[in-house]
């Protein structure tokens, strides 16, 4: 499968916790998008990679969010102190390059906080 | 403000009919792109049709295509001949490239049911 990877696909947590999710792009792809979907809305926004270098941040993100993406690779996204406003589903995309910039999606990230 | 309008929470559509579903997005960018995505129930985001805003020829793909007024800033898609595989969750969107960011900015949504 060469398509965008997310893992777990499925997290339930207790308020206060920490969770970690990953995302592995399809590879070469340079660009690499987290997005926020809850339950009958669209995606939303959250952060974009440009290989390693994060360029934007959502102002919905409070500090207790925090994304990375090392080597310009794989991403991780952290949420600390998870509260139950954070259960969503978190989605990962990735796109090759500005001339292609259409973006192909993960199945995402169900966090359900309890 | 950069913002995408769908108007229809919900439609229905006979198997092997047409459906237009309707998009409206507002922005001061000149060149852009225009999206639609179809999310089948509890899978994962896929791409329908792209639309370059310096295109003036409407996008095709197959059974889908979309009408593009651009100084109307409207972006419908339409299906024909639907199949029940068709159904799912459809959702216009705009990518927005800013000062080297980019990012999607997309509709709330059109729940897209096909019958037999």
């Amino acid at each position: 499968d060469t398509g965008v990877s997310q893992d777990p696909r499925h997290k339930i947590t207790k308020r206060g916790q920490n969770v970690t999710f990953r995302c592995d792009p399809i590879s070469e792809h340079n660009r690499l998008y987290w997005y926020r979907q809850t339950l009958g809305q669209g995606p939303e926004f959250l952060t974009y990679f440009q290989n390693e270098a994060q360029l934007e941040k959502s102002r919905l993100l409070s500090d207790r969010f925090s994304a990375e993406r090392p080597k310009g690779s794989f991403s991780t996204l952290e949420i600390q102190r998870t509260e139950q406003g954070d259960s969503a589903m978190y989605l990962c995309a990735s796109s090759p390059r500005a001339s292609r910039p259409e973006a192909f999606f993960g199945q995402g990230t169900r966090l359900t906080v309890v | 403000a950069q913002t995408v309008t769908q108007s229809q929470p919900e439609m229905s559509v006979q198997e092997a009919e047409t459906v237009t579903l309707s998009c409206t997005y507002d922005t001061s960018e000149n060149n852009y792109y225009l999206f639609w995505y179809k999310q089948p129930p509890s899978r994962q985001m896929i791409l329908v049709i792209r639309q370059e805003a310096y295109k003036q020829q409407n996008a095709t793909e197959n059974r889908f295509s979309v009408n593009f007024q651009k100084a109307a800033k409207s972006f419908s898609l339409k299906i024909s001949d639907s199949q029940l595989g068709d159904t799912a969750m459809y959702f216009c969107a705009f990518l927005i490239t800013q000062g080297g960011s980019e990012k999607l900015v997309f509709g709330k949504g059109t729940k897209l049911t096909v019958n037999p």
